[in-house]
């Protein structure tokens, strides 16, 4: 089955630096590949995801990139904030079902104000 | 718009006892997945129920069981409890099973087992 690799597990910066976060998978049938948000205490939300027939996609401060050769994908957060600690998953899927996730361990953002 | 419910939020049951917990999909989604979220294991999924029907199933023993309903809540069973049954249970909800719908998850339900 699908397997996710997530790194790094924990990733401190400084606010107004950027943070990036890279997952790789192993299906090279997968082909859906969402980034969730979760707050300690608090359930994941969806932040940004991208399909296998787009190679980047922004929103805001926030941007995501696939390489489907090599397959890896990775989160980028530019200006961060101190209100972006949280811990971040990726997650891959199969054309099976979008609502079947393979997620990694996550990492965990500390921003320091 | 009403996001995802689960209940109860907390659970305490010991070794042995079976437990049912709940979920109540966004309004118009029919869609409903269940996943496990352990510090050890993170997010691990469980299964998938579309129109009353489980359309897919993580690896997980035979002791953990769900079903949905007509107006698409879901019901998840876990049946002679173990202590590595401890978990955080999400549920999250899509409009249906294309492209263009993103997971919405719940709260939770946090399971302790004693």
């Amino acid at each position: 089955g699908e397997n996710v690799e997530q790194h790094p597990s924990t990733l401190s910066v400084q606010e107004g630096d950027s943070a990036v976060i890279k997952c790789t998978y192993s299906d090279s049938a997968s082909n859906y590949f969402p980034w969730y948000k979760q707050e300690l205490g608090k359930r994941p939300q969806l932040i940004i995801d991208i399909r296998s027939n787009v190679g980047e996609k922004k929103d805001q401060r926030i941007a995501v990139t696939l390489n489907k050769t090599a397959k890896h994908f990775s989160l980028h957060i530019t200006e961060t904030q101190p209100e972006d600690s949280a811990v971040y998953f990726c997650a891959a899927s199969l054309n099976s079902g979008y609502s079947t996730l393979t997620f990694g361990k996550g990492t965990m953002l500390l921003v320091s104000p | 718009k009403a996001g995802v419910t689960q209940t109860p939020r907390y659970l305490i049951k010991t070794r042995g006892q079976q437990v049912t917990l709940s979920c109540s999909p966004i309004s118009g989604h029919r869609s409903v997945s269940w996943y496990q979220q352990t510090p050890g294991q993170g997010l691990q999924f469980l299964f998938e129920y579309f129109s009353e029907t489980q359309r897919n199933k993580g690896n997980f023993p035979g002791r953990f069981s769900g079903r949905q309903f007509s107006n698409s809540r879901s019901e998840m069973n876990v049946s002679t409890l173990e202590l590595g049954d401890s978990a955080l249970y999400l549920c999250a909800s899509s409009r249906d099973r294309g492209p263009n719908s993103p997971l919405h998850f719940g709260n939770g339900t946090r399971l302790t087992v004693t």
